[in-house]
């Protein structure tokens, strides 16, 4: 079964502390994001990457940055994180739009992880 | 702002009844994809259309599409409890790469 995987499902962490939210994907998607979902705004996208060593800003990308070194790992981080970043935060992958192989821009997420900032 | 929003922000049915969402949206669009969200979970896709696409089906679901009024609808007949969910329109931006989401239509199916 093809999936995305979250590392962790739940987190407490403390302002100011560095974190770091791994997702990895087994279906060799080009596309990988990291959204942030909180009640009343939906799917807010952070950042996405559309290959390897690639990285674009999404709608939300202040506080946050991504690394990409290997095609099926996206990772986000959270340099100083803040109460402000109390959140779900949700990996997707999908194929570039540019494939020809059906399901192209089709997002499979992951479970999600939530953060809790004290 | 979201790309996408839905209306109503939340809807409750009875079991057996059809339930209707709607999605409007702001720019030119690609396709436009509907996902589904159980509690606390992550997002699983419905069904996509694509942008010279009026209609499609899949199952109980009926997805509409109207570019010239930018929006779209969301069918789900004969409801059964477990479709109890929250509901997403997402739009994928001309161009490729970006995928919008809207804030999401609640329903509940009342058994």
């Amino acid at each position: 079964d093809v999936k995305v995987t979250q590392s962790s499902r739940y987190l407490v962490k403390r302002t100011g502390e560095k974190v770091f939210l791994e997702c990895v994907q087994d279906m060799d998607h080009e596309n990988m994001f990291w959204y942030r979902q909180d009640p009343g705004l939906g799917l807010r996208l952070i950042y996405f990457s559309y290959d390897v060593k690639m990285k674009e800003k999404g709608d939300i990308p202040e506080g946050y940055s991504v690394s990409r070194e290997k095609k099926e790992r996206f990772s986000l981080i959270l340099e100083s994180a803040s109460t402000n970043q109390t959140s779900m935060y949700l990996c997707a992958s999908s194929r570039s739009h540019l494939s020809r192989l059906p399901g192209a821009n089709v997002l499979t997420f992951g479970a999600g992880s939530r953060l809790t900032v004290l | 702002s979201q790309q996408g929003e839905e209306d109503p922000q939340a809807l409750s049915i009875q079991e057996g009844e059809n339930a209707t969402m709607n999605c409007s949206y702001k720019t030119s669009i690609n396709n436009l994809q509907w996902y589904r969200q159980n509690s606390g979970r992550g997002l699983v896709h419905l069904i996509l259309i694509r942008s010279n696409e009026r209609e499609k089906h899949s199952g109980r679901l009926r997805v509409t599409l109207d570019t010239s009024k930018k929006s779209s609808s969301l069918l789900i007949t004969a409801s059964r409890a477990a479709d109890t969910a929250s509901y997403f329109c997402a739009t994928g931006l001309q161009g490729g790469f970006k995928t919008i989401f809207g804030a999401g239509t609640r329903l509940f199916v009342k058994a």
